[in-house]
């Protein structure tokens, strides 16, 4: 069935550390694919998003593109803050737009 | 301009008993929808309403679980006969409308608590 898999956490980095966090969907057709940020004691937001095959999206120095054969979107950043602690959550929503799938999310703490 | 409200935003009940959870959308959206996180099962879709449209209940649990909008805004989720795994946040977006090009605006939630 359709599914989000996203790495388990919680994800441990020294600030100015390189990040990933895997993402990979099984879903028919082309969804669009997100990521979704929640930081302690706050509601989801979101990070970025990408509509199409090779779309990159990006926000607040986060980075992710959207890689239809391999059905990824990995979550990157060049060098995390410790404001960046906080649990991500990978997402897609069908082509009829109605609901978002979620992944399971991953925890990240960025330490100094 | 004001985000998504949702109200209330904590509950605890006893096992047994009815809640209802409110969700005021960003005005002018037409798109509504309800999710639940929980940590068993992660976040998972509830139901969906848009415009004067029938809504999409296929995440609904069970038939404890119903979901209402009035006049096209306001939203209420209902439980009945609450159950200990129904225990979760309750989740409220809502959208300019639906469809892949419309960011989803997430609320606070409403944490329930069943004892």
């Amino acid at each position: 069935g359709n599914s989000v898999t996203q790495m388990e956490g919680p994800v441990t980095l020294s600030e100015e550390a390189f990040l990933t966090i895997n993402c990979t969907y099984t879903a028919t057709g082309y969804p669009s694919l997100f990521w979704y940020v929640q930081y302690p004691g706050e509601g989801l937001q979101l990070l970025l998003k990408a509509t199409k095959a090779d779309d990159k999206g990006s926000n607040k120095g986060f980075e992710a593109t959207y890689r239809k054969e391999t059905t990824s979107f990995h979550l990157e950043k060049g060098s995390v803050q410790v404001s960046d602690s906080a649990v991500y959550f990978c997402a897609y929503l069908t082509g009829g737009g109605n609901k978002l799938t979620f992944g399971t999310g991953t925890q990240l703490k960025v330490e100094l | 301009g004001a985000g998504v409200s949702q109200s209330p935003s904590n509950k605890v009940t006893e096992k047994g008993k009815d809640v209802e959870l409110r969700c005021d959308p960003i005005s002018g959206h037409t798109a509504l929808y309800w999710y639940r996180q929980s940590l068993g099962q992660g976040l998972e879709f509830l139901i969906y309403f848009q415009g004067n449209s029938a809504p999409d209940k296929s995440g609904l649990p069970s038939d404890r679980f119903s979901a209402e909008r009035t006049g096209g805004s306001v939203s209420t989720l209902t439980i009945q006969r609450t159950q200990q795994e129904d225990s979760a946040v309750y989740l409220c977006a809502s959208s300019p409308r639906w469809g892949s090009s419309y960011e989803q605006y997430f609320g606070p939630g409403t944490r329930l608590t069943v004892t």
